[in-house]
């Protein structure tokens, strides 16, 4: 079964400042990868998914980006961070058996 | 927007059986039903999915009424450990790549 990684477990950021997260799976190739955001409170926000290298899409647009450099690697990027960029950031990822699972999460707030 | 509705919250005694409730009205023929559950600061945890038989696995048991309009999820020996939110999601197999995730319902599982 695949065990999904995500770096760093939690971050502290100045707004303004970049952000670089990080998602790596193993035990399973060719998975569509996923970044979710659950925001303080509230329900899980689909950002971005990718079904394979250098293909991304899109679900919000906003100041965030992603790229998947690897068939198991996917990254969260911004170049200035906002306020409410904060939240708890979760990678997935789905195999052959359409089900997603989720990552431990990277929990970022922006002061 | 989620097509589930859950109760907000509920209690089960230690070692009891959890049966967590969800309404899905409008499902559609071609849309499964999953559930989820999120433990405190973690990442949701898959738990099980169906169409439209009744399933088992380590986990939980998944009841769908035989109109597919309401499902059941039952923990058979509930421990303190499944205190969680349980998120019960509909969608297209092999269809949706996004994950919509209500407001679930808070377990708590009491000594």
């Amino acid at each position: 079964s695949q065990t999904i990684h995500q770096w760093p477990a939690t971050l502290v950021q100045p707004v303004g400042s970049p952000l670089s997260l990080e998602c790596t799976v193993e035990g399973t190739s060719n998975p569509n990868l996923y970044w979710y955001r659950q925001a303080a409170g509230r329900g899980l926000q689909l950002l971005f998914y990718s079904i394979g290298i250098g293909q991304i899409s899109s679900e919000v647009p906003q100041n965030l980006s992603a790229s998947r450099p690897q068939d198991r690697q996917f990254i969260l990027s911004s170049k200035k961070l906002l306020l409410s960029d904060s939240g708890f950031y979760l990678c997935a990822c789905k195999t052959d058996t359409d089900t997603q699972y989720f990552g431990p999460g990277t929990r970022l707030t922006v002061l | 927007d989620a097509k589930t509705t859950q109760p907000p919250s509920m209690d089960c005694a230690e070692g009891r059986a959890a049966n967590l409730p969800c309404n899905h009205s409008t499902i559609s023929g071609n849309e499964y039903v999953y559930w989820y559950r999120q433990i405190h600061s973690q990442g949701p945890q898959y738990i099980i999915h169906g169409l439209k038989n009744n399933e088992t696995n380590e986990m939980a048991s998944l009841i769908i009424t035989e109109d597919r309009k309401s499902s059941t999820l039952i923990l058979p020996h509930a421990t303190l450990r499944d205190t969680a939110v349980y998120y019960c999601i509909v969608r297209v197999a092999f269809g949706d790549e996004k994950l919509t995730f209500g407001t679930g319902t808070r377990l708590t599982i009491i000594p």
